[in-house]
This record gives structure tokens, sequence and C-alpha cells, in this order.
């Protein structure tokens, strides 16, 4: 069956714009992630949604990081006036429930110029 | 979650086990042992869990000490498709588990 997806797979944007990125998780999933990975770093958790629940926000680096997640299923990611130092892959992953092993989508590269 | 402890990298003879060691040490009785690996430019892909008895699926098998302070994911016919770094995660699976916490992992080169 169809994984998660994730678009766009790659985002050139400049200094200042905001950008925003858009994951499609495993149907019936009902849990939804989102992480980063920086160059040769490991993943550092940003946001965790559960159904209908208030979003687990605990993760993001700053105000400019904002996600929602329609009609629970998909997320979008949104980053304001983005900083070089958001430059990253960002990946999206969802379970059957929260605590349920995680899939994850093959992320967006996001470089900030 | 706990804390675990993996090689930085192990290199297997392609067709042969692949054996990853990883130590947990401060393991407690409701967290469960998960793997995954990340293959280059992808995203993290699941392998297998368990929690007190040795599991098997058609990727690994994933073999935990009875102390359960260490386990033990086995390829058993490794190929180049394998190489990856592969990450040793000790979690609780319940209401409000949420996040991952993926350290350094270890990567896995298959040679031919």
């Amino acid at each position: 069956g169809a994984g998660v997806s994730q678009s766009p797979s790659n985002k050139v944007t400049e200094k200042g714009k905001d950008v925003e990125l858009r994951c499609d998780p495993i149907s019936g999933h009902t849990a939804l992630y989102w992480y980063r990975q920086s160059l040769g770093q490991g993943l550092e958790f940003l946001i965790y949604f559960q159904g209908n629940s208030a979003p687990d926000k605990s993760g993001l680096p700053s105000d400019r990081f904002s996600a929602e997640r329609t009609g629970g299923s998909v997320s979008t990611l949104t980053i304001q006036r983005t900083q070089q130092e958001d430059s990253a892959v960002y990946l999206c992953a969802s379970s059957f429930m929260e605590g349920y092993e995680q899939y994850f989508g093959p992320g967006t590269r996001l470089t900030v110029t | 979650d706990a804390k675990t402890t993996q090689p930085p990298s192990m290199d297997c003879a392609e067709g042969r086990a692949a054996n990853l060691p990883c130590n947990h040490s401060t393991i407690s009785g409701n967290e469960y042992v998960y793997w995954y690996r990340q293959i280059h430019s992808q995203g993290p892909q699941y392998i297998i869990h368990g929690l007190k008895n040795n599991e098997t699926n058609e990727m690994a098998s994933l073999i935990i000490t009875e102390d359960r302070k260490s386990s033990t994911l086995i390829l058993p016919h490794a190929t180049l498709r394998d190489t990856a770094v592969y990450y040793c995660i000790v979690r609780v699976v319940q209401t409000g588990a949420n996040n991952l916490f993926f350290g350094t992992g270890t990567r896995l080169t298959v040679i031919p």
C-alpha cells in the first residue's frame, strides 16, 4: 500500500521567505510526527499530532515554526521568515496510534540561501 | 526513554549474517526495544521491535538478553542494500509516548 508521502522533495528558498511543507500520512494512521535532520546529524523531534487532540509542540525550535493537520490526515509544516540554520531535511512519520511503530516519508530537503 | 549504546560502525561481508549489538542497561520494565535504519538520503525505516521475547520478521531477528540490558539485531544474509545507519531505540509504548529519540546509531557497511 501507499506509504507516507511528502512534498516537495526539494525546496530552495531565500532567507526571510516563508515555506510550507506537506505530509500525507498512511491512510488510517491517527498519529503524525514531524522531525528534522541536519546534515550528518540525528533526528530532531518537532511536533506530534494524535487524532483530534491538541498537538505536542514541545520540539518546535521557535515561534517561526508552526504546523497544522486538517481533517486528521494531511499535515502542513510552515516556517516563517526562514533562516539559513533552518536548512535541513524535514521528515514526516505516521503511526497507527501513538506509541506504535512509526513509518517515515522520504523527507523534504530545505535549503535556505 | 533509556539511553542506548551502539558501536559507531561495523563491516559485514555480503551474504553473511550481520549482528548489530545494542546496550540498554537502564531499560525499564515497560520499555520496548525498537530498531530502525536509515539508508543514505532516505527517511528512517522501521525494522523490528520487542519487549522480552526474541522476535523475527521478514527483515531481521531481534535477540534480547534475559536481563533485557542488551539486544542484538541480526540480518541473516546481508546484502549491499543493507548498508545503512542502524538505530537502536528504547521507548515506552503508551498513551502520550510520542517522539523517537535517535542516537548516533551504527553505520553498517556491507562489503562485496
